[in-house]
């Protein structure tokens, strides 16, 4: 079965240093890799996401991330957090071809940024 | 743009007790979905609608879940009866259609506490 493993459950950083969080999945078929971000006490958003192309995508408040196929990895980085980035962040995946494209969700990483 | 609609917000009920959740989805949006987060994990999804129609519903209990989406709108969740182990936020998210290259949308989640 797909899956999507997400290595910190917990990240505690001052403001200004730099952020990544790592992201893996399983399935080896083509696939779409997306970062959604729960902000406390709001709904998951939409951070960025990868359907094809440049590997390295863009995505909203700074926030990168780079499709590594090799690796099967999507890790998102920011180079200089702000106190207004604390959140819980959700790699997802989408395998292409699959019954109703369904979206697999990883454990999420609960990111702490001091002020 | 309107978001996801949800409610309740938030829910307590005792075990073997009923309780139905209702979600409206983004005007135009022909795929519904519904996820089951439990604390300290991502969503999970339980169940998918394209229209009124049903596209993946492997993962719901089908023993004591149900889910309709009627006119291919408005779409509820039920459970009956209720067990702990349901204690989680039920997440409904909406995309334009089911294209692999669609986002989902989320709304701000259902909060069920069963005692």
């Amino acid at each position: 079965a797909q899956s999507v493993s997400q290595h910190n459950h917990h990240v505690i950083l001052s403001e200004a240093a730099s952020l990544e969080l790592g992201c893996n999945y399983s399935y080896g078929g083509t696939v779409n890799l997306f970062w959604y971000v729960q902000y406390p006490g709001q709904h998951l958003q939409l951070l960025l996401k990868y359907f094809s192309g440049d590997p390295l995508v863009k995505g909203i408040k700074g926030f990168e991330a780079e499709f590594i196929k090799s690796k099967f990895s999507f890790n998102l980085r920011k180079p200089s957090v702000q106190w207004s980035d604390t959140a819980e962040y959700f790699c997802a995946v989408i395998r292409r071809g699959a019954a109703g494209n369904k979206l697999t969700f990883g454990g999420g990483t609960r990111v702490l940024v001091k002020p | 743009e309107a978001g996801v609609a949800q409610s309740p917000r938030y829910k307590i009920i005792e075990k073997r007790q009923s309780v139905a959740f209702w979600c409206n989805p983004i005007s135009g949006h022909a795929t519904l979905y519904w996820y089951q987060q439990i604390l300290g994990q991502g969503p999970k999804l339980l169940i998918q609608f394209q229209n009124n129609g049903v596209v993946d519903d492997s993962q719901l209990p089908k023993d004591r879940f149900s889910a309709e989406r009627l006119k291919g709108v408005d779409s509820t969740l039920k459970i009956q009866p209720a067990k702990l182990e349901d204690s989680a936020v039920y997440l409904c998210a909406s995309s334009l259609v089911a294209g692999f290259t669609d986002t989902q949308y989320f709304g701000p989640g259902t909060r069920l506490t069963v005692l």
